[in-house]
C-alpha cells in the first residue's frame, strides 16, 4: 500500500462544476503540498498545509491532521483547469517529499 | 528572483553515455532535492542535498547515479552509461526553509 493515495485517478468534469480531489496518507507528516503539472510541463506549489484551511482564487486545500486526510477543491472549474493534480508529504522539518501517483483531471467546455 | 533553473530542457543520449542534469536553486535557498519521474508513474525521490554535502540518498539507485551541490555552481545530477530504463523526466526543486519551489525539469531520452 502506498503511504499517499489519492483519489480519483481520473476526474472528467463540465466548466463550472465544482471539483474535489481527495488524498489519505498512513505516516505522520511534518506539511502537506498539493502540486499541479500541466502535460510535459513543469511542477507548480499550489498550497503548502499543515493544518486548517487555505485558499487561493478559486482553489481551496483543507487538512485534517487527525484523519490523515486532506482535500483540494476547485469551484466554477474551467478548461484551463486540466491537469494532474499530485498530493504529496513531507516527513520531518526539511525532509524529501513523498508523492501520491496524481489524479489527472479534464475540465469541457 | 529567478525561479529554479534547470538545464538541459531536454537531453538525448545513447546507451552507455554519461547524462548530466544541472540544477540552480532559488537565490538564497541552500537545501537542494532531485526527483524522477518516470514515464506513467509518480515522482519518486533520488537525493537530498545541501552545499557540499548530501544529506539523504536513500532514493538513489546504487550504481551509476551520483548528485553534487558544491560550494559554488549548480547542482549536478550525473548518470553514468545510461540505460533505456534511465528515460524520465528529473526534476529538481530548492527550499530555503519550508516550502519547496519546484524546476522546469530536464526530460532524459536514452536511445
Amino acid at each position: 500500500k502506498n503511504e499517499v493515495e489519492q483519489s480519483p485517478q481520473n476526474l472528467t468534469a463540465q466548466e463550472g462544476e465544482f471539483i474535489t480531489i481527495n488524498c489519505s496518507y498512513s505516516v505522520g507528516i511534518s506539511a502537506l503540498h498539493w502540486l499541479q503539472q500541466h502535460p510535459g510541463g513543469g511542477i507548480v506549489s499550489l498550497f503548502m498545509l499543515s493544518s486548517g484551511k487555505k485558499k487561493h482564487g478559486r482553489l481551496i486545500a483543507t487538512i485534517n491532521i487527525q484523519e490523515k486526510h486532506s482535500s483540494l477543491h476547485i469551484t466554477a472549474s474551467h478548461p484551463r483547469d486540466s491537469a494532474v493534480y499530485i498530493c504529496a508529504v513531507r516527513i520531518g522539518s526539511q525532509g524529501n517529499l513523498i508523492f501520491g501517483k496524481g489524479t489527472k483531471l479534464s475540465v469541457k467546455p | 528572483n529567478a525561479g529554479v533553473m534547470q538545464n538541459p530542457r531536454h537531453l538525448v543520449r545513447r546507451r552507455g553515455q554519461e547524462a548530466r542534469l544541472r540544477c540552480s536553486p532559488m537565490k538564497g535557498h541552500s537545501h537542494v532535492y532531485w526527483y524522477r519521474q518516470l514515464p506513467e508513474e509518480g515522482l519518486k525521490f533520488m537525493v537530498y542535498l545541501q552545499k557540499e554535502n548530501i544529506i539523504d540518498e536513500s532514493g538513489m539507485p546504487k550504481e551509476r547515479f551520483s548528485a553534487e551541490f558544491p560550494k559554488e555552481g549548480p547542482s549536478i545530477l550525473r548518470i553514468q552509461q545510461v540505460v533505456r530504463g534511465d528515460s524520465a523526466a528529473y526534476f529538481c526543486a530548492s527550499s530555503s526553509a519550508d516550502e519547496q519551489y519546484f524546476g522546469p525539469g530536464t526530460r532524459l531520452t536514452v536511445t
